[in-house]
């Protein structure tokens, strides 16, 4: 069955770096589109990356472009999000997803806490 | 970017009741293959969101039917034939027709 594990968040202050992987199973990983989207406490869903098959595309949303970085390893079946310069209101729970004409599978998430 | 717009946000229900949410969105979500990749997802209090409805009225395997999907073009509706306890979550639709998909806000679906 599809699984998508996220690993590497934590507790980092203002300005830090930290770098998020996604381990996805149970499907043919090269043929998908893959995404970052994080969800603030309490609050709604936001898209802030995604990567097409073959690494063709990418995408950032607006307020984190120049920061994060995303990208693949299609022989290692993983997603990554390299985050630097964070701020405190990058603090959310992050989630990978699989696209396929829009989200079908999503991982449990991963916080990232950003305080001093 | 396409802008998804939810009503209600907040929808109390009785046990054994109806429940309807709207989903707008500000573009036309058919595809250039004639598909409509509007979906719905539930999140419920703790966990990550779950896919319940693919391409406006399809059932993701293990949904309960009484969970259904209607709607085309750009108006769009997830009813509840009987809201049951374990219902209780957030209620999410997703466009997956245009590039970045985009989110409705979500409608908080809770027992009176």
């Amino acid at each position: 069955q599809v699984q998508l594990v996220e690993s590497g968040g934590g507790l980092v202050k203002p300005g830090g770096s930290l770098r998020l992987s996604c381990a996805a199973s149970g499907f043919t990983f090269s043929d998908y589109y893959m995404g970052w989207i994080r969800q603030a406490p309490g609050k709604g869903l936001e898209w802030i990356s995604y990567i097409t098959s073959s690494s063709r595309t990418i995408y950032y949303t607006d307020s984190v472009k120049g920061r994060f970085t995303i990208s693949r390893d299609d022989a290692k079946n993983s997603l990554y999000l390299q985050m630097n310069s964070l701020r405190a209101e990058d603090t959310a729970v992050y989630f990978c997803v699989r696209d396929a004409y829009g989200l079908d599978y999503w991982g449990q998430g991963t916080l990232v806490t950003v305080s001093s | 970017d396409v802008v998804m717009t939810q009503s209600p946000l907040s929808l109390p229900v009785t046990l054994g009741q109806p429940a309807s949410i709207s989903c707008r969105s500000s573009q036309s979500l058919v595809y250039s293959d004639g598909n409509t990749y509007l979906n719905w997802f539930q999140q419920r209090p703790g966990q990550s969101p779950r896919r319940l409805i693919y391409k406006v009225s399809n059932r993701d395997s293990g949904v309960p039917d009484r969970f259904s999907g209607s709607g085309s073009g750009t108006d769009f509706t997830l009813r509840i034939s009987r809201v049951e306890a374990e219902d209780v979550g957030v209620y999410y639709c997703v466009q997956g027709t245009h590039w970045p998909r985009t989110f409705g806000q979500g409608t908080k679906v809770e027992i009176k």
